[in-house]
């Protein structure tokens, strides 16, 4: 099946430093959504991207979708120890049958020290 | 809060056994999904329900199976366990069916198998 890869896979920062995690496919989306997972917690919805191109912010949170519709990044300017989390990417995709499915990328797990 | 409960929040059980998760989606959704999470893993996708009818199949094992009822609930049945099945498992909503629906996840139940 189709794999959605983020990278890093890991990062920790030291507070007030920037921090960006990307996502990429292999295959043109339809739309992608970001979801942040707290330890101990649930994915929550943050945004959904649909057109190419597209940048969309969030108080320090800036997303982008590529131009090709193939890769989203979503960078955190001066993280904050409440960034800490697993940012997920969740790409949306047309099968041959019509039928529209969100796939969830790998994760990227932030650590961030005070 | 979500509005998605899942029940139980813990189990515990034994290799061998068979075990029954339980999820209420918010008011009004009519798509269920259902994820797995092993420690600091990723989402694996497992199965997903609209209105009733099973939409989507993910990397589901032949020995779990799930419905979704006439009141939209959803269970999921794990049978003959292995220790390997220890995770956390989430039950997510939307309204619809496409890849543009935001999902809401619930807490999850976290499965133990010894």
């Amino acid at each position: 099946g189709q794999q959605v890869m983020q990278i890093p896979q890991y990062q920790h920062v030291q507070e007030g430093e920037d921090f960006t995690t990307y996502c990429n496919s292999s295959t043109t989306l339809s739309n992608i959504q970001w979801y942040k997972q707290r330890p101990g917690g649930h994915p929550v919805f943050l945004i959904q991207l649909v057109k190419s191109g597209e940048v969309k912010k969030q108080k320090r949170l800036t997303f982008q979708f590529g131009e090709a519709k193939k890769n989203s990044s979503l960078h955190i300017t001066a993280t904050q120890t409440t960034d800490v989390g697993t940012y997920f990417c969740a790409a949306g995709t047309t099968m041959n049958t019509g039928f529209q499915k969100l796939v969830f990328g790998t994760g990227t797990r932030l650590l961030v020290s005070p | 809060d979500s509005g998605v409960t899942q029940t139980p929040k813990h189990l515990i059980t034994a290799t061998g056994q068979r075990v029954t998760l339980r999820c209420s989606p918010r008011s009004g959704d009519l798509s269920v999904y259902w994820y797995q999470q092993s420690l600091d893993q990723g989402l694996q996708f497992l199965i997903q329900y609209y209105n009733g009818e099973e939409r989507a199949k993910g990397n589901i094992l032949e020995r779990f199976s799930a419905q979704q009822f006439p009141d939209l609930h959803s269970e999921l049945n794990l049978s003959s366990l292995e220790l390997g099945d220890s995770a956390l498992y989430f039950c997510a909503s939307s309204a619809g069916l496409t890849s543009y629906n935001e999902q809401f996840f619930g807490p999850g139940t976290r499965l133990t198998v010894l």
